[in-house]
């Protein structure tokens, strides 16, 4: 079975830094990655996908993420936060079993905390 | 090109009651998946609808049952209530079971008192 898991609930950075969120999958078959943001009270907004074409993927608001095989990781990064990029990230692999649902797994979310 | 629309945004129930959440596709879009989202906690798959035929279901029990109708809207139903399904309630569409890319609606926050 695939499974996400996200290394740290919160992570909290100065505004100007370095963010980096931490995704470790699961899957015995070639996974379709994505990181979703949700801001307070809101639903997911895809921040940006991989889907086994380039391993660097950009998305929005200056995110992207590198994925590797090798360690089973899809860790999100951004080299300079804005107080705008609080908010909940998640991290999700697509499940392409034998039900062919395209259903998303979710990792249990890390709160970015950006400080003044 | 509208997005993805829910309704209500909240609500509140009295547990052993029934609730019907609904959910607007985006434009194009023939997939509807449902997932639940607890306080602190990612969201969970509860079903799929494609092309109105359920297309795959979580590890749910039988009385969260859903709909999709020939515009590919959705309906969510959940019969006798409990405490712990109070949770925010996410809609999904997508094109064809969605392994690319899906569109969230804001979510039916749902209260069980």
């Amino acid at each position: 079975a695939q499974s996400v898991t996200q290394l740290g609930s919160h992570v909290s950075v100065s505004e100007g830094a370095l963010v980096l969120l931490r995704c470790n999958y699961s899957s015995s078959v070639p996974p379709y990655l994505f990181w979703y943001v949700q801001y307070p009270n809101q639903g997911l907004q895809l921040l940006l996908k991989y889907t086994s074409a380039a391993t660097l993927v950009k998305g929005i608001n200056g995110f992207e993420a590198e994925f590797k095989k090798s360690e089973t990781s899809f860790h999100l990064t951004k080299p300079s936060a804005h107080m705008s990029d609080a908010a909940e990230y998640f991290c999700a692999v697509s499940d392409q079993g034998s039900s062919n649902t395209g259903k998303l797994i979710f990792g249990q979310g890390t709160t970015l905390q950006v400080k003044p | 090109e509208t997005g993805v629309t829910q309704s209500p945004t909240h609500l509140i129930k009295t547990r052993g009651q029934q609730v019907t959440l609904r959910c607007s596709s985006q434009s194009g879009h023939n997939t509807v998946s449902w997932y639940q989202q607890a306080l602190g906690q990612g969201p969970q798959f509860i079903f799929q609808y494609y092309r109105e035929e359920e297309n795959g279901r979580g590890n749910f029990p039988p009385r969260f049952s859903g709909l999709q109708f020939p515009n590919y809207s959705s309906e969510l139903n959940v019969n006798a209530l409990e405490l712990d399904d109070s949770a925010l309630y996410l809609c999904a569409s997508s094109f064809e079971g969605g392994y690319t890319e899906a569109f969230f609606g804001q979510g039916t926050r749902l209260t069980v008192v």
